[in-house]
């Protein structure tokens, strides 16, 4: 079964619009991670929100995990061109100590 | 302080060809790993090294790909003979030993592999 997966695939709004990714998973976990790529270049870790946690907030992006739905939303506020990249949730299961499993990741483009 | 390194930044080879893959962590840290990305799927975990130690590698899709971190300092990543389904971009990631496992992972730019 695939962990981490998210919705949408791909999100074009507004500069100015708040945008929402959604990211479910299968297994129990000990985190949950978002990360951020732009184009051709590596993942920027964002936000990490421990299984014990159901919101947290940094500068424009606010993150909450639901582990009874085994879900998490980023929201990503009053969105900038600068943010058109993609954005992978990943989670840290119970059962590894060491790995991290990436989601498909959601493609954000901010229209100027 | 310098992040994670990794060179080459693109790699275009021919299949059953050779290619060494290498990452710099960042210094000091403990713990190294490998993930890649395959054709726009998700990025998946190759393995992890605690210093030179292999701490996990059931993330190795076969016996084609060599991972080795000797002296615990960079790793290279050999994939021999490659395949037209080993190309992806593969990423290195390093960790601090003194956050544990399962915390924050900095992540190169990754090599983007090629296999015609």
């Amino acid at each position: 079964s695939q962990q981490g997966e998210e919705d949408p695939q791909a999100l074009s709004i507004q500069e100015g619009e708040n945008a929402t990714m959604n990211c479910s998973y299968k297994t129990s976990i000990n985190n949950l991670q978002w990360y951020r790529q732009n184009s051709g270049r590596g993942l920027v870790h964002l936000i990490l929100i421990r299984s014990n946690e159901r919101e947290k907030h940094s500068g424009r992006l606010r993150v909450t995990l639901d582990t009874s739905k085994k879900s998490s939303s980023l929201l990503i506020t009053a969105s900038r061109a600068a943010d058109t990249a993609s954005y992978f949730c990943a989670t840290a299961p119970y059962s590894s100590a060491s790995k991290i499993i990436f989601g498909s990741g959601t493609r954000l483009s901010i229209r100027p | 302080e310098a992040g994670v390194t990794q060179f080459p930044s693109h790699s275009v080879i021919e299949k059953g060809q050779t290619v060494t893959l290498r990452c710099d962590p960042i210094s000091g840290h403990d713990n190294l790993y490998w993930y890649r990305r395959v054709m726009g799927k998700e990025i998946k975990f190759l393995l992890h090294f605690v210093k030179e130690s292999k701490q996990d590698e059931s993330g190795m899709p076969n016996n084609r790909f060599l991972a080795e971190r000797t002296g615990g300092t960079y790793s290279t990543l050999k994939v021999q003979p490659a395949e037209l389904e080993d190309s992806g971009v593969y990423f290195c990631a390093s960790s601090p030993i003194s956050r544990g496992l399962n915390n924050e992972q900095f992540f190169g730019p990754g090599t983007r592999l090629t296999v015609l």
